[in-house]
């Protein structure tokens, strides 16, 4: 069974660094691209960065590109969301997805950032 | 980017009755794969976003066939044949043809 398990979220304060991770289990971790994808209190679904199986590949978001940085290690099943420059925009939910042929078809129970002062 | 619309923005649906949501793109999600990269997932209440339908209209593992999904190039939509109450929650579109993925707003499903 696939499980998806993200950490690493909390309180920060804006300008700080974080970084969440998310554990993957009950599949070939390193046959999969992976996604981050999150949610704004109350508001719906954003895609945030994506990252192949291998790790040579990534993308983002307009709106995170320069300040985040996806990737993963296949040794360890996890993947990783490094987060720089925080603002209070990114308070959110991130959620951790599985990509398959069927796009996202397992998501993590999601791991809550808020950037406060 | 691609901009994902739909409609309604919330429905109020009687047990056993249908519901049909509807979403529009901005440009075709037909690739020259010939497939078209739409897909629709539901997020019920306090739990994450789980898939329903894949490419357009194949109805992902476990997912009852109460749901059908339908429609091509810039127009789709989302049926429920027959409401029920686990059914609540919100749904949303999703194009996977170009980058930035995209989602819909998101349809708020409740009941009578």
């Amino acid at each position: 069974e696939v499980h998806l398990v993200e950490s690493g979220g909390g309180l920060v304060q804006p300008g700080v660094s974080l970084r969440v991770s998310c554990a993957a289990s009950g599949f070939t971790f390193r046959s999969y691209w992976m996604h981050w994808v999150r949610q704004a209190p109350g508001k719906g679904l954003v895609w945030v960065s994506r990252i192949s199986g291998d790790g040579s590949t990534t993308n983002y978001a307009d709106s995170v590109k320069g300040r985040f940085t996806i990737s993963r290690d296949n040794a360890k099943n996890t993947l990783y969301l490094q987060m720089n420059s925080l603002r209070a925009e990114d308070t959110a939910v991130y959620y951790c997805v599985k990509d398959s042929v069927y796009s996202f078809d397992y998501w993590g129970q999601g791991t809550l950032l808020t950037v406060s002062s | 980017d691609i901009v994902m619309t739909q409609t309604p923005l919330s429905l109020s649906v009687t047990p056993g009755q249908p519901a049909s949501i509807s979403c529009k793109s901005s440009q075709s999600l037909l690739n020259s794969d010939g497939k078209t990269y739409l897909y629709w997932y539901l997020q019920k209440p306090g739990h994450s976003p789980q898939l329903l339908i894949y490419e357009v209209s194949s109805r992902f593992s476990g997912v009852p066939d109460r749901f059908s999904g339908s429609g091509s190039g810039t127009d789709f939509t989302l049926k429920i044949s027959r409401v029920e109450a686990d059914d609540v929650g919100v749904y949303y579109c999703m194009q996977g043809i170009n980058l930035p993925l995209t989602f819909g707003g998101g349809t708020k499903v409740e009941i009578k």
